[in-house]
């Protein structure tokens, strides 16, 4: 069965800190892995990273992913009180269109 | 607003009532999915559509549980003889099937209460 893992659970820090933001994955027949940004609504869609090494940028968050050691990280630098929200990580694989989803990482940045 | 919408936000209902929920993908979207959120948990895939073909179903799904997407457009999603259990946010999304480039884009989703 697939697995995706995020940690931390929970970061509280302050405004103009970076974070980094983890997720490990095992699954068969890996498709690509997608981030999320959830603010006590519907998920947006941050980020899709289907290639090792190649770092996707908007703004001041990025994301990069390593296929060999079945990882990806979330960047986000000079954090604001807006980036707090749960950040969810999610693969795809294998023939299904599903998505499965880590439990999330909740990022509370204090003013 | 072009993006996925969910009715109702908000439902309340008593134990072993039935209930009905509605999503209106993006309007060019041909995969329509259900999720489901509990507290502190990440989405758990329901089931989803291509067109009006429900092509997976998760074991999550029983048999209260009924999707349809009767003209490939919008779905519904029943649950029958509710139990408390089923309270948890349901999340409606919709991609283009386009293989590896494919995105899920979800809606504001329905939260349940089970009383």
């Amino acid at each position: 069965e697939d697995k995706v893992v995020q940690s931390p659970l929970s970061l509280v820090v302050h405004e103009g800190d970076t974070v980094t933001l983890n997720c490990s994955y095992e699954v068969t027949n890996f498709r690509s892995l997608l981030w999320y940004k959830q603010e006590k609504k519907a998920p947006t869609f941050l980020f899709m990273l289907t290639s090792s090494g190649i770092e996707k940028k908007s703004g001041r968050l990025s994301s990069i992913l390593d296929k060999k050691e079945l990882f990806s990280i979330l960047n986000i630098t000079a954090t604001q009180t807006g980036d707090s929200a749960v950040y969810l990580c999610a693969v795809k694989s294998g023939a299904n269109s599903k998505l499965t989803f880590g439990k999330g990482i909740t990022l509370s940045v204090r003013p | 607003d072009t993006g996925v919408s969910q009715n109702p936000r908000h439902k309340i209902t008593k134990r072993g009532q039935n209930v009905t929920f509605r999503c209106d993908p993006i309007s060019e979207h041909n995969r329509l999915y259900w999720y489901r959120q509990t507290l502190g948990q990440g989405p758990e895939f329901l089931t989803y559509f291509q067109n009006e073909a429900q092509l997976e179903k998760s074991r999550l799904l029983s048999d209260r549980f009924s999707a349809e997407r009767p003209k490939g457009s919008f779905s519904t999603l029943e649950i029958q003889r509710t139990e408390q259990g089923d309270s948890a946010m349901y999340l409606c999304a919709s991609s283009l099937a386009g293989g590896f480039q494919e995105t899920q884009y979800f809606g504001p989703g329905t939260r349940l209460l089970v009383l």
